[in-house]
């Protein structure tokens, strides 16, 4: 069976230091992959997918960036973390078919202070 | 932006009664779906509504489209303590490689 790993789980950083999110896919190859952003009390922000090693495609222009070193690992980055950082970052993956769904990471609160 | 919206934002029902949940898009869709997020978790889905498909059932799940609307419902019926969660739909555009998901309905259940 298919899962899917996020870590860490909670995360506390200081402004301006760098960030390194990392998701991996067991059990499937060639996955899409997503990362997505959840402010406090509101919906899901899709930031970056992708559908194949090396190829990103970003949703938003922000301090983020994502990359795909291995089939199934995603990571997501930043240089200079920003207060505006701050919030839920979930990982997803789906078999990028059509009419399946997405399946999701248990996510990463992150708190930049 | 694609995302859509939930309403309400908040429904709080007590056991037993039904639950209804509205969902407007803004794009053309391959299909909608809709998932569930318990506090602080990932989400978890539920159910996949094709856009040629008006009507469909999971369990204590109805899930209506309107696709002339750009609209669907989310209904659960006899609800119970534990279906206490956040609900979200999701779009998958013709695209197919991206889902775009609406703010939420955040539903409480009362014992």
């Amino acid at each position: 069976s298919q899962t899917i790993h996020q870590w860490p789980a909670t995360l506390v950083q200081p402004v301006g230091s760098p960030l390194s999110l990392e998701c991996t896919v067991e059990g499937t190859s060639n996955p899409n992959l997503y990362w997505y952003r959840q402010a406090a009390g509101r919906g899901l922000q899709l930031l970056f997918y992708s559908v194949g090693i090396g190829q990103i495609s970003s949703e938003v222009p922000q301090n983020l960036s994502a990359s795909r070193p291995q089939d199934r690992q995603f990571i997501l980055s930043s240089k200079k973390l920003l207060l505006s950082d701050s919030g839920f970052y979930l990982c997803a993956w789906s078999t990028g078919t059509g009419n399946t769904e997405a399946f999701f990471g248990q996510g990463t609160r992150l708190t930049v202070v | 932006s694609q995302q859509g919206e939930e309403d309400p934002q908040a429904l709080s029902i007590q056991e037993g009664e039904n639950a209804t949940m509205n969902c407007s898009y803004k794009t053309s869709i391959n299909n909608l779906q809709w998932y569930r997020q318990n506090s602080g978790r990932g989400l978890v889905h539920l159910i996949l509504i094709r856009s040629n498909e008006r009507e469909k059932h999971s369990g204590r799940l109805r899930v209506t489209l309107d696709t002339s609307k750009k609209s669907s419902s989310l209904l659960i019926t006899a609800s119970r303590a534990a279906d206490t969660a956040s609900y979200f739909c999701a779009t998958d555009p013709y695209t197919g490689n991206q889902f775009y998901f609406g703010t939420g309905t955040s539903l409480t259940v009362i014992p």
